[in-house]
């Protein structure tokens, strides 16, 4: 079972939809990512929040807003997406502060299909 | 920039054999941190094994252990008696040691493992 819980499993939607996705971790982890993987390519970073702050974008299209309204909780808003947008986002947690060396504790990932 | 190349896309082996998986990288760090994951078709990201490069001691988890050798920027995987749950794309990644900052991971291409009966 994972530690880090992502949902939905599944998502297909057009490209003029509003969607979110959601993960949640209940480990105490203060650090939590977002991470974008094409098939067959490992995963791409694209968000980063520490203590609830974002502290890394990627350089990421403003298509994708991320929250994180708490500590356990980490939302990716969806807005005008595009095909290629269409990939597994997988969320991840660790601990943060001084040891930034901490492995990070990936999801089961959100399947995106955009038509 | 660090890069981590995983030379080997495919691998195969037989169940109960032993089989490495390769994994090079290039820094200019002397202080980082270097991970193994696994993905298998179920897709999630699982944590194999991690190695601190201040440590001359390879790491070891059970049936998984590392060859670290800091000098060439190598960083292989072994897999002992293979199992059938074994079958994943395996992924080498490196962290930069930095405190204050964020621990960005950055992934190899992945090699794909098919464990045989």
């Amino acid at each position: 079972d994972t530690e880090v819980t992502q949902t939905p499993k599944h998502l297909v939607m057009g490209m003029t939809n509003k969607k979110s996705l959601k993960c949640e971790q209940h480990m105490g982890h203060r650090a939590m990512y977002w991470y974008k993987q094409k098939a067959k390519k490992p995963p791409e970073l694209m968000f980063v929040y520490s203590y609830e702050k974002l502290s890394i974008n990627e350089s990421v299209p403003s298509r994708f807003s991320p929250e994180c309204p708490n500590s356990s909780l980490l939302n990716l808003h969806l807005h005008a997406l595009q095909p290629e947008d269409s990939a597994l986002y997988l969320c991840a947690s660790s601990q943060a502060g001084g040891a930034w060396n901490q492995p990070q504790h990936f999801g089961d990932g959100t399947r995106l299909s955009i038509l | 920039a660090q890069t981590v190349t995983q030379s080997q896309p495919e691998m195969s082996v037989q169940e109960a054999e032993t089989v490495t998986l390769s994994c090079t990288y290039d820094t200019s760090e002397n202080n980082y941190y270097l991970f193994w994951y696994k993905q298998p078709p179920s897709r999630q990201m699982i944590l194999v094994i991690r190695q601190e490069a201040y440590k001359q001691q390879n790491a070891t988890e059970n049936r998984f252990s590392v060859n670290f050798q800091k000098a060439a920027k190598s960083f292989s995987l072994k897999i002992s008696d293979s199992q059938l749950g074994d079958t994943a794309m395996y992924f080498c990644a490196f962290m930069k040691q930095k405190y204050g900052s964020q621990g960005n991971l950055i992934f190899g291409k992945g090699t794909k493992l098919s464990v045989k009966p």
